[in-house]
């Protein structure tokens, strides 16, 4: 069964700790994805990569940078965690126009303390 | 720029009626729409895939229609169960290359024993 895997399910990080948020895709998608997902807010875009080593911010990446060296994991890294940041993010992939769609992981649930 | 709607934001009903659920968005030009469903805590889960090309598409008791023309799209329930319970999302993705998706803010269905 393809899928996308998000390292941890929960984490719980102190203000101020630089944090990393793996993804790893087994689908050979070439484009992945970075969102958050708060109340009221919906799913945001925070960066997507459509080849190692490229990448493009999306419409909140502030606070945030990431790292794609391989093409199966796309990490976001949070340089300094602030308890705005503080959201469920999820992780997404899918092929170059993506005829078959965007595969999404199970999530990760970050408080910042 | 497109946006995405889903109305209403809640939906109860009782198990076993048929149900329908509603997705606007604003721009025609879209590459393919995607119905997506997410339980509490948890990632997306792709329930169908349309392509602009398409009309419909069906899985089981679940069939979505595509009106390019007039920027909507349903997610059409038989049947309805307790275990249908969640927040329904649709997202689409762009002609002219964008590899991006807009998502609406979802519906979140309860269906009552």
């Amino acid at each position: 069964d393809v899928k996308v895997t998000q390292s941890s399910r929960y984490l719980v990080k102190r203000t101020g700790e630089k944090v990393f948020l793996e993804c790893v895709q087994d689908m050979d998608h070439e484009n992945m994805f970075w969102y958050r997902q708060d109340p009221g807010l919906g799913l945001r875009l925070i960066y997507f990569s459509y080849d190692v080593k490229m990448k493009e911010k999306g419409d909140i990446p502030e606070g945030y940078s990431v790292s794609r060296e391989k093409k199966e994991r796309f990490s976001l890294i949070l340089e300094s965690a602030s308890t705005n940041q503080t959201s469920m993010y999820l992780c997404a992939s899918s092929f170059h126009q993506g005829a078959y769609g965007y595969t999404f992981g199970s999530g990760t649930r970050l408080t910042v303390v | 720029k497109q946006e995405v709607t889903q109305i209403p934001a809640a939906l109860s009903v009782p198990e076993g009626e048929n149900l329908v659920l509603n997705c606007s968005f604003t721009d025609s030009a879209i590459y393919n729409l995607q119905w997506f469903r997410q339980d509490p805590g948890k990632g997306l889960t792709s329930l169908l895939l349309i392509q602009s090309s398409q009309r419909e598409q069906t899985s089981g008791r679940l069939n979505a229609s595509l009106d390019k023309s007039s920027g909507r799209s349903t997610l059409y329930i038989a049947a309805s169960q307790p275990g249908d319970s969640a927040t329904y999302l649709c997202a689409v993705r762009a002609q002219g290359g964008s590899e991006k998706l807009v998502f609406g803010k979802g519906t979140k269905l309860t269906v009552n024993p």
